[in-house]
């Protein structure tokens, strides 16, 4: 099986950077997602890592290492509308199947 | 190109009544997923399908059903609901292929059990 672990809530102020973290243990996964979920809302894709090492994609970053079961976002120069659900996932398994943490939800102030 | 969508949007049930959630795609993808999401519990997998006239199940399968008669719709449906299965519902589909791995999501369809 797979176990993922996520903080629940975090709040940070506007402009400023945040680091939204995610463990897991598994037995094997291809790659792993991150996604933004505002309330009420869908899921929209972030960012996906294969590889061990940062992704970057504007004022998002996704970092993975495999080795250490770890994966982290950050988000730069913080907007309140960055305020939202975030979702990691792994994807592994036949019918390229994801398996959700329970998200963290960032909450950004002034 | 409406991307995924589902319907209805919103349903309130009576403990016992059938129901049946449509997720249509059109964006000719082979793969599509139903997932259900609660307060502290993340998103998760009910069933999915690789492929039309396929199904399989996900991680919390029971008390449900799907059928994927056509490549793009993926049907699923309560056959007696209970307040267990209270839930936002949102379906995703993806492409065939190892490039690509995103999965697009629905609008979710609110269900309430009563």
């Amino acid at each position: 099986g797979q176990n993922i672990d996520q903080p629940t809530e975090m709040t940070a102020t506007e402009g400023a950077i945040v680091q939204i973290n995610c463990t897991y243990q598994t037995s094997g996964f291809n790659g792993l997602f991150w996604y933004q979920q505002h309330a009420g809302e869908a899921p929209t894709f972030l960012s996906y890592n294969v590889l061990d090492g940062l992704e970057e994609k504007g004022r998002f970053s996704s970092f993975l290492s495999r080795s250490k079961g770890y994966s982290y976002l950050l988000l730069k120069e913080l907007q309140m509308k960055d305020s939202a659900s975030y979702l990691c996932a792994l994807f592994a398994g036949g019918g390229n199947k994801l398996t959700f943490g329970t998200g963290t939800q960032l909450k950004v102030e002034l | 190109n409406a991307g995924v969508t589902q319907t209805p949007k919103f349903r309130v049930l009576k403990t016992g009544q059938s129901m049946t959630l449509l997720c249509a795609q059109d964006m000719n993808h082979e793969y599509m997923y139903w997932y259900r999401q609660d307060p502290g519990m993340g998103l998760r997998l009910i069933h999915y399908s690789v492929g039309e006239g396929t199904t399989a199940k996900g991680e919390v399968p029971d008390g449900y059903n799907v059928s994927r008669l056509k490549k793009q719709n993926f049907l699923l449906g309560l056959e007696s609901a209970a307040p267990s299965q209270t839930s936002v519902y949102f379906c995703a589909s993806k492409k065939e292929g190892q490039s690509s791995y995103e999965q697009y999501f629905g609008p979710g369809t609110r269900l309430t059990v009563t």
